[in-house]
């Protein structure tokens, strides 16, 4: 089993709509859960950190972690045409005294207007 | 000011080549990273440094030797380039645990 399940997608929303990302992971040792975004041809850029169990909210994202499922979530409201991209969930353990960033495989959003 | 940068954008090289891609970081931060990112998207560590110090090295084959002269370059210099090698790399730098920053990429395409 891999440390860390995304679903790949594709996924294809109208403008307007509600995305739910998923991802799950097996890791009991990850302290820390990222959302991040990447655009075509460009480098991943941080978009929600947390590092609890429950939500965190900025803007129209709400980022979710339920630690006893091992289960976190990236909620998209009221999607945009900007929004399409690839969205990568990352998990973080200590190893070695440095810390270990694991990512899922990404899920490809597209936002059509 | 662009906070993790890398050189080359872009590197097209015959196989069994030496080549070298360079990334400086002016965030002040304690540790760098070097990631590769697959065809399919997955982005993988390769190996991480704290202040100088190889932190982590993944199954990586020898001919990747990371090279960190102080604490804003990490450089990844690779021998006898083999077509596998064709990937996306990532340099990215973080403070403790709060969050990566990534650079745009090295687009390495071996021929």
């Amino acid at each position: 089993q891999k440390e860390v399940e995304q679903d790949p997608g594709p996924l294809s929303v109208p403008e307007g709509a509600i995305v739910s990302l998923n991802c799950t992971y097996s890791n009991s040792a990850f302290q820390y859960f990222m959302w991040y975004r990447q655009y075509s041809r460009k480098g991943p850029e941080l978009l929600m950190y947390t590092y609890s169990s429950g939500n965190k909210e900025d803007g129209r994202f709400t980022a979710q972690v339920d630690k006893s499922s091992k289960y976190i979530s990236l909620f998209i409201r009221d999607s945009q045409p900007s929004d399409s991209a690839t969205y990568l969930c990352a998990m973080s353990a200590t190893q070695g005294g440095s810390e270990k960033l694991v990512f899922g495989k990404g899920t490809k959003l597209t936002v059509n207007p | 000011d662009t906070a993790v940068s890398q050189t080359p954008k872009y590197l097209v090289t015959q196989m069994g080549n030496d080549k070298s891609i360079k990334c400086e970081q002016n965030l002040g931060h304690d540790t760098m990273y070097w990631y590769k990112q697959d065809s399919k998207k997955f982005l993988k560590i390769m190996f991480s440094y704290n202040n100088k110090e190889l932190i982590i090295n993944e199954t990586v084959p020898n001919r990747f030797s990371p090279k960190s002269p102080d604490k804003a370059h990490l450089n990844l210099h690779i021998n006898s380039l083999e077509l596998g090698d064709s990937a996306v790399y990532f340099c990215a730098s973080s403070l403790r645990q709060y969050g990566y920053t990534f650079g745009s990429g090295t687009r390495l395409t071996v021929v």
